[in-house]
């Protein structure tokens, strides 16, 4: 069974400071996708990587797969309040997606 | 250019009764999913469905539950007899391929059964 641990669970931050989330995992997946869900909606894809070193930057935001295929990391730089919310990891092989636990983020201002 | 759409977004159902969850997915894709998000529980898969097809239901429970994605019309997911533990949000997503093709969600549907 594939597994993504994805840590911290929580995380409550202020403005301004810098903060990464990780996805972990034992297997391989041929491409890994980060959302971010506001409550009450669906989750929003912000960026799917599929090349072992792969990294992606949206504005603040970065992305990085492992060199193996199996972590990944999303990092921010100078969070804002609105960052605030639930990010997701979701790696995928045969078409499912398998998605982590997710992060809640909670930036004060 | 509509997202993924799906309907209704909020269900109420006594236990015993039928649920019946629509997606219609993103023009142009022919790929659907289905996820549920228990009360402080991850997104789980549920089924993946192509056109008349169903490719992987390995996350269906194995009573009860259904779905199908017809030549015509939206996806549907079918739970027969509903129990208070069917209580989640039931996420649609679509996308263009199948393996490694980026997936949309729909803004969900939230049944409550009482």
């Amino acid at each position: 069974t594939q597994l993504l641990e994805q840590s911290p669970q929580f995380l409550s931050i202020q403005e301004g400071e810098n903060l990464t989330v990780y996805c972990n995992s034992s297997s391989v997946f041929s491409s890994l996708q980060w959302y971010r869900q506001e409550p009450g909606e669906g989750p929003v894809l912000l960026v799917t990587v599929v090349t072992g070193g792969e990294v992606k930057k949206l504005k603040r935001l970065t992305f990085q797969f492992g060199d193996a295929r199996k972590d990944s990391s999303l990092h921010i730089t100078a969070a804002q309040p609105g960052d605030t919310g639930l990010y997701l990891c979701a790696g995928s092989n045969t078409g499912k997606l398998i998605f982590g636990q997710g992060t809640t983020l909670q930036v004060k201002p | 250019n509509a997202g993924v759409m799906q309907n209704p977004r909020h269900l109420v159902r006594r236990r015993g009764q039928e649920a019946r969850l629509r997606c219609s997915p993103m023009k142009g894709h022919s790929h659907v999913y289905w996820y549920r998000q228990l009360p402080e529980e991850g997104l789980k898969f549920m089924v993946y469905l192509q056109k008349e097809n169903i490719i992987d239901e390995s996350g269906m429970p194995k009573e009860r539950f259904s779905a199908e994605f017809p030549k015509e019309g939206p996806s549907i997911l079918r739970i027969q007899q509903v129990v208070r533990g069917d209580s989640a949000a039931y996420f649609c997503a679509s996308s263009h391929g199948g393996q490694g093709g980026e997936q949309f969600f729909g803004p969900g549907t939230r049944l409550t059964v009482l």
